[in-house]
């Protein structure tokens, strides 16, 4: 079973539409993260929360749109999406030192598809 | 430049047999080294990392690497794969003072009966 939960698993939307992802870890980690998966693909880096402040947005266009209201809840809002944001969206937490030394905690992702 | 190189896409092995996953890196500094695997439609899973000390470590699932320095190295293996190995393996390496994961581009895992 995985510690780090994603909501929902499968979310499908028009590019009109908004919605959102969400994530919630009660692991105590301070650092959370949003990675983009294409199909057989490694994760892409999106956003890094660390203490709750954004630490790095990897020049993410402006359609997604991330949010830590607290230490445990991690949000990634979405607006306006292009059909090649579709991919699995991942969530992930860990340590609050940085990852060299801390690895890595999934969640099972969120499938979008943009129609 | 930093990287992390798996140089096979995919392999095939029987079940029963053993099983090898390569892994080259190049970083200017200690490399945090981890190997994860990502079964279909499930997030990735730490099956190991490596910080310093013993070159061989144990992970989860009855996995160990072994790093190797002077190769810039970090090999998978387990003696004998279950159906239940097949899956997405990726190498990884951490930044050192920051944030952000290296991944290798994946070796994807088939096993035979």
């Amino acid at each position: 079973d995985t510690e780090v939960t994603q909501t929902p698993k499968h979310l499908v939307m028009g590019m009109t539409n908004k919605k959102s992802l969400k994530c919630e870890q009660h692991m105590g980690h301070r650092a959370m993260y949003w990675y983009k998966q294409k199909a057989k693909k490694p994760p892409e880096l999106m956003f890094v929360y660390s203490y709750e402040k954004l630490s790095i947005n990897e020049s993410v266009p402006s359609r997604f749109s991330p949010e830590c209201p607290n230490s445990s809840l991690l949000n990634l809002h979405l607006h306006a999406l292009q059909p090649e944001d579709s991919a699995l969206y991942l969530c992930a937490s860990s340590q609050g030192d940085g990852t060299a030394y801390s690895p890595l905690h999934f969640g099972n992702g969120t499938r979008l598809t943009v129609t | 430049a930093q990287s992390v190189t798996q140089p096979d896409i995919h392999i095939t092995v029987s079940e029963g047999a053993s099983l090898e996953l390569r892994c080259n890196y190049s970083y200017g500094a200690t490399p945090y080294l981890f190997w994860y695997v990502q079964s279909p439609g499930q997030g990735l899973q730490l099956l190991l990392k490596y910080f310093s000390g013993d070159t061989l470590v144990q992970g989860i699932k009855g996995f160990e690497a072994e790093f190797k320095r002077s190769q810039s190295s970090f090999n998978l293996r387990k003696p004998s794969v279950h159906w239940s190995d097949a899956a997405e393996y990726f190498c990884a390496v951490g930044i050192t003072g920051g944030f952000k994961t290296i991944f290798g581009a994946g070796t994807r895992l088939f096993v035979k009966a």
